[in-house]
């Protein structure tokens, strides 16, 4: 069983480009976390996604940032207009869904990150 | 909001001596507190986690301890090694419905041989 999947691994972009970010989840998971870290700082909640669905996006900024979790296909995050302050791993995290699965854990499960430099 | 707050975040102890992490949360209604390890470089891992209904677990050298009065919870890790190294980051999710996971800022420790 594969884990959680991130690409690509490392981006670099200049000022005012776009980046995409790409992650999917372990099999079987149905819900999708990103995070965002900052050198040296903690783990920053941006957006929680079901299938289809954005449950929670209050830690996304409100411009340029957006996700998507298709039916099909992996979870995106895209941010336009890259500025070098958007510098960071970029961590995506699933889960089966706690609170319907009896005896689970509630564990989230990482993919090991994408690094984006923005020049 | 929500707010998860860790302390120390910078922690450094003498190999085989204990290190305890300490958070606090906010909402009364978190009910699953999962710790993980963050080694240089790499993934957040899993190591020990503790539901609401529970006071205390324990898994060899780490140990979790949960107040739910004074909405504390703490990591133990006792004989602590070097390769214990690395940020640790508490959490909690919160059952308002949307049950996402709020990080505590980390704790970096530093095992010294």
């Amino acid at each position: 069983n594969a884990g959680v999947m991130q690409n690509p691994r490392h981006l670099v972009r200049r000022r005012g480009q776009e980046a995409r970010l790409r992650c999917s989840p372990m099999k079987g998971h149905s819900h999708v976390y990103w995070y965002r870290q900052l050198p040296e700082e903690g783990l920053k909640f941006m957006v929680y996604l079901q299938k289809e669905n954005i449950i929670d996006e209050s830690g996304m900024p409100k411009e340029r940032f957006s996700a998507e979790f298709p039916k099909e296909g992996p979870s995106i995050l895209r941010i336009q207009q890259v500025v070098r302050g958007d510098s960071a791993a970029y961590f995506c995290a699933s889960s089966p869904g706690l609170r319907t699965t009896l005896g689970g854990t509630g564990e989230l499960f990482f993919g090991e990150g994408s690094r984006l430099t923005v020049l | 909001g929500e707010n998860v707050e860790q302390h120390p975040s910078t922690l450094s102890v003498q190999e085989g001596d204990s290190a305890v992490i300490k958070c606090t949360y906010s909402d009364s209604a978190s009910n699953y507190f999962p710790w993980y390890k963050q080694e240089l470089g790499k993934r957040p891992q899993l190591i020990i986690d503790i539901r609401s209904n529970v006071g205390e677990k324990k898994d060899q050298r780490i140990a979790v301890t949960l107040n739910k009065t004074a909405k504390h919870f703490s990591l133990h890790i006792t004989e602590t090694q070097p390769e214990d190294s690395a940020v640790y980051f508490c959490a909690a999710t919160f059952t308002s419905g949307t049950y996402k996971y709020i990080f505590g800022t980390g704790t970096r420790l530093k095992v010294l041989a």
